[in-house]
């Protein structure tokens, strides 16, 4: 079993739809939640962080943690055509000298078609 | 442009030829990190430098794979007698705050 589990997908929805993301873990030292968006050949670009467990929004995005079940989230509002590409979640613990490592999932392919 | 720029883009070679990739991370970012990435998967941590003090090392780096960041700026990372399972994209990442990494666009190496 791996560390970081997560659908691949693909996940196909209208525009307009709400998207729901999400990724399990099994290394309860895990304590910062990540999700990134990669468009195709492109580098990963950070999306929204957070820290422990609970919610954070920013736009049309929240983000959801709840580190009792080890299961994370992210929701999509509204969503757009521009918004398909790969989402994937890392998260990491506390390592020695402070690094921080990330362990990321494999990504979800995400298409929003007009 | 101030973010993260890598060199080059795409990289063809072949089976036995060592390779060199540069990362020239974001000016204020004292930590930089390398990863690799495959078809259909996430990115797998490959190494960790922080300013110039290569801190972490993954198992994936094998004795033919070395990095180095002098004086702290850019970034190099080195194959050497490459196989046909190196083939991937080369991700480099650079970060103020641990958790809050800035990818650059990655270099894609194929191995014929």
């Amino acid at each position: 079993q791996k560390e970081v589990e997560q659908d691949p997908g693909p996940l196909s929805v209208p525009e307009g739809a709400i998207v729901s993301l999400n990724c399990t873990y099994s290394n309860s030292a895990f304590q910062y939640f990540m999700w990134y968006r990669q468009y195709s050949r492109k580098g990963p670009e950070l999306l929204m962080y957070t820290y422990s467990s609970g919610n954070k929004e920013d736009g049309r995005f929240t983000a959801q943690v709840d580190k009792s079940s080890k299961y994370i989230s992210l929701f999509i509002r509204d969503s757009q055509p521009s918004d398909s590409a790969t989402y994937l979640c890392a998260m990491s613990g506390v390592a020695s000298g402070g690094s921080y490592i990330p362990t990321f999932g494999r990504g979800t392919s995400l298409i929003v078609h007009p | 442009d101030t973010g993260v720029s890598q060199d080059p883009r795409h990289k063809i070679t072949k089976r036995g030829q060592n390779v060199t990739f540069r990362c020239d991370p974001i000016s204020e970012h004292n930590r930089l990190y390398w990863y690799r990435q495959t078809l259909g998967q996430g990115p797998e941590f490959l190494t960790y430098f922080q300013n110039e003090a290569q801190l972490e090392k993954s198992r994936l780096l094998s004795d033919r794979f070395s990095a180095e960041r002098p004086k702290g700026s850019f970034s190099t990372l080195e194959i050497q007698r490459t196989e046909q399972g190196d083939s991937a994209m080369y991700l480099c990442a650079s970060s103020l705050r641990p958790y809050e990494q800035f990818f650059g666009p990655g270099t894609r190496l194929t191995v014929l």
